[in-house]
């Protein structure tokens, strides 16, 4: 099993632009979640998916963000215009449905810069 | 989710066993105790997990106390790649995991 696999792994863009972050998510799995992580708030959870339909988007920061799930097995956050202070790690993770404490797998995550 | 509560970092040698301590004393009582760890440059992996029981896995052990307040996660032989940030949550929902700080474990040669 490959894993949750996110791309790219780094990203640098200037203010203003458009960014597109990648996840695939691992086969069978159920739910799919976007973290991001900086040094001053920790990991936050942004929005989570249960196949395919967004459930808690509340976690997501302003209308600048947006993200879509079009298939069980790719999703996309995108960050329009984009802002320094989005600079962050952006974490893409998956479980699969079914016992309540089902474990999260994580992929590496996505390095952003905003200059 | 319950809050919890970690320090924020401790140390420990090679070799030696660790105990990492963590208090949830508003828990509720389907709420499950997961622990999670991020190693450095690489997401959160997945650690160990319990409810009442004390639990055991390759990599570590859980040991909760009666009144479920709090719980200790126990690595056997601290090694070198066990240098990570430990995270404590008390959620009911496995699949919703909300994290703290967490506690930064520093391993000395």
């Amino acid at each position: 099993d490959a894993g949750v696999i996110q791309s790219p792994r780094h990203e640098v863009t200037e203010m203003g632009q458009e960014v597109t972050l990648r996840c695939k998510p691992i086969s069978g799995h159920d739910y799919l979640f976007w973290y991001r992580q900086t040094m001053m708030r920790g990991l936050e959870l942004l929005i989570y998916f249960n196949n395919n339909v967004p459930i808690d988007d509340s976690g997501m920061p302003e209308d600048r963000f947006s993200a879509k799930m079009p298939n069980a097995s790719f999703s996309t956050l995108k960050i329009q215009p984009s802002e320094p202070r989005d600079s962050a790690v952006y974490f893409c993770a998956s479980s699969k449905q079914g016992q309540s404490h089902e474990k999260l797998f994580f992929g590496s995550g996505t390095q952003l810069s905003v200059l | 989710d319950a809050k919890t509560t970690q320090p924020n970092s401790m140390e420990s040698n090679e070799e030696e066993p660790v105990h990492l301590p963590c208090n949830h004393s508003t828990i509720s009582g389907t709420d499950y105790i997961h622990w999670y760890r991020q190693l450095p440059s690489q997401g959160p992996e997945y650690v160990i997990h319990g409810l009442t029981s004390n639990v055991n896995n390759r990599m570590a052990s859980l040991a909760i106390a009666e009144d479920r307040k709090s719980s200790t996660l126990i690595l056997h032989r601290a090694t070198l790649r066990d240098a990570a940030v430990y995270y404590c949550i008390a959620e009911e929902y496995g699949n919703k995991l909300v994290f703290g700080a967490g506690t930064i474990l520093r391993v000395k040669s």
